[in-house]
Formats: structure tokens, C-alpha cells, sequence
């Protein structure tokens, strides 16, 4: 079955300081890979996705970028963080065309920026 | 533009009653739709999905939930509540537009009472 592993689970750092949040996928192939951040009361905010190796979009403009270096690697980075980089981080994934394109979600990582 | 509507931010029943969160869209063709559920500080969960079929779709933990294309609803349902259910409740929406993307409405708290 799949699994989806996201790390860290807690994070604190402080403003200008980079960031990198790890995701990574196992028991399928080629899946789409998605980043969200959910803030109180808003919801879910899709940052990135990626269809495949090397292939991000940017769904809104921001101080983090996303790379996938590896087939079921997706990782979220920033090199200087802001106050506002703060909140709850998911990494999902979907296959296309498979299970009718459910996305699934892995535990989620709290970015505190103080 | 796509959108995902939870009227209810928050939602106050007592162990045993019914209980029914809606979820409005706002989408051209019939779309994939789902409803997950958050424990605080954990991932989403999938509870159901529905893609084509009958109308009425059964999920875990005793949850169903109804397409009604006229009124371009999905609202949850459970007979009910049990104290465990209390949680965050994530309607999404997933569409394709180069590849599948998944819009998430603002969720709705429920709170169970003993």
C-alpha cells in the first residue's frame, strides 16, 4: 500500500533563517505531488505541485520554492524566512487516472517563524 | 472560477443527534468530489468520494454524504455523532486543468457535547 512520510513534524526557526521540509512517497510510481499551507480559518492553500521529476508550478507568488529531485521526493524550501512563512504544512500525492484521482495526505508539518 | 463553499465555520451537536455539514461548488462540468476530516495537528483523511454513480456515497466512521448536481451540493451526513467525531471537516473539489488540482473549502469545527 502507499505511504506518505513528511519531515519534520515541529519546526521553530527564526526570521532569515532557510527552510527545508521533506516529503516523500512510497508504493507507487510517477504520482503528482502537491504542496499546501493551511492557515486558521482559510483553509487549504495549494503552494506547488509537480507532475514529475524536475516539474513544479507555483500556484501563488512567495518567499518558498519546491524541487523534486527524486520520482516521490517533493521538497518544500525557503532561504530567508518570514513571519508570515509560519503555519501547517501538508505534503499530499494523487495518481492520475487512478483510485479517481483521490489525493492523499501526510501528517503535515508546524513551521513556527519567530 | 472554481470555488468551494463550507457556510458553517463552526458546528455544536450533542453525542447521539444527527448531524449534517454542507458543502456547496461552484464548478462547470460534474467534478470529483470529496470530504476529509483533521484531528488538530494531524493530516487529512479521507472519509468519501464521489466521482460518477449513485448520488449517495457511503465512507468510514458511518459517514455519507449526497451529490445533488441541481444545487451543486455535497453535504455530509452521519445519524449519529459520536465524541470522537469531533474534528475539522474539509470538503474538496478536484478538477483537471493540465493535471489534477484539488480545491478545498475554509472547513467546518465540530464540537460534540456529552
Amino acid at each position: 500500500s502507499q505511504t506518505i512520510h513528511q519531515w519534520p513534524a515541529t519546526l521553530v526557526q527564526p526570521v532569515g533563517s532557510p527552510l527545508s521540509l521533506e516529503c516523500t512517497v512510497e508504493g507507487t510510481s510517477n504520482p503528482n505531488l502537491y504542496w499546501y499551507r493551511q492557515a486558521a480559518g482559510r483553509g487549504l492553500q495549494l503552494l506547488f505541485y509537480s507532475v514529475g521529476i524536475g516539474q513544479i508550478s507555483s500556484e501563488v507568488p512567495q518567499n518558498l520554492s519546491a524541487s523534486r529531485p527524486q520520482d516521490r521526493q517533493f521538497i518544500l524550501s525557503s532561504k530567508k524566512l518570514l513571519l508570515s512563512d509560519s503555519g501547517f504544512y501538508l505534503c499530499a500525492w494523487s495518481v492520475p487516472h487512478s483510485s479517481g484521482n483521490t489525493i492523499y495526505f501526510g501528517e503535515g508539518s508546524w513551521l513556527t517563524v519567530v | 472560477a472554481q470555488s468551494v463553499t463550507q457556510p458553517d465555520i463552526h458546528i455544536t451537536v450533542s453525542e447521539g443527534a444527527s448531524l449534517e455539514l454542507r458543502c456547496n461548488y461552484s464548478y462547470g462540468a460534474t467534478p470529483y468530489l470529496f470530504w476529509y476530516v483533521q484531528s488538530p495537528g494531524q493530516g487529512l483523511q479521507l472519509l468519501l468520494k464521489y466521482f460518477s454513480g449513485d448520488t449517495l456515497v457511503q465512507g468510514i466512521k458511518g459517514f455519507e454524504a449526497e451529490f445533488k448536481r441541481s444545487q451543486s451540493s455535497f453535504n455530509l451526513r452521519k445519524p449519529s455523532v459520536h465524541w470522537s467525531d469531533a474534528a475539522e471537516y474539509f470538503c474538496a473539489v478536484g478538477r483537471y486543468s493540465g493535471t489534477y488540482k484539488y480545491i478545498f473549502g475554509t472547513g467546518t469545527r465540530l464540537k460534540v457535547l456529552a
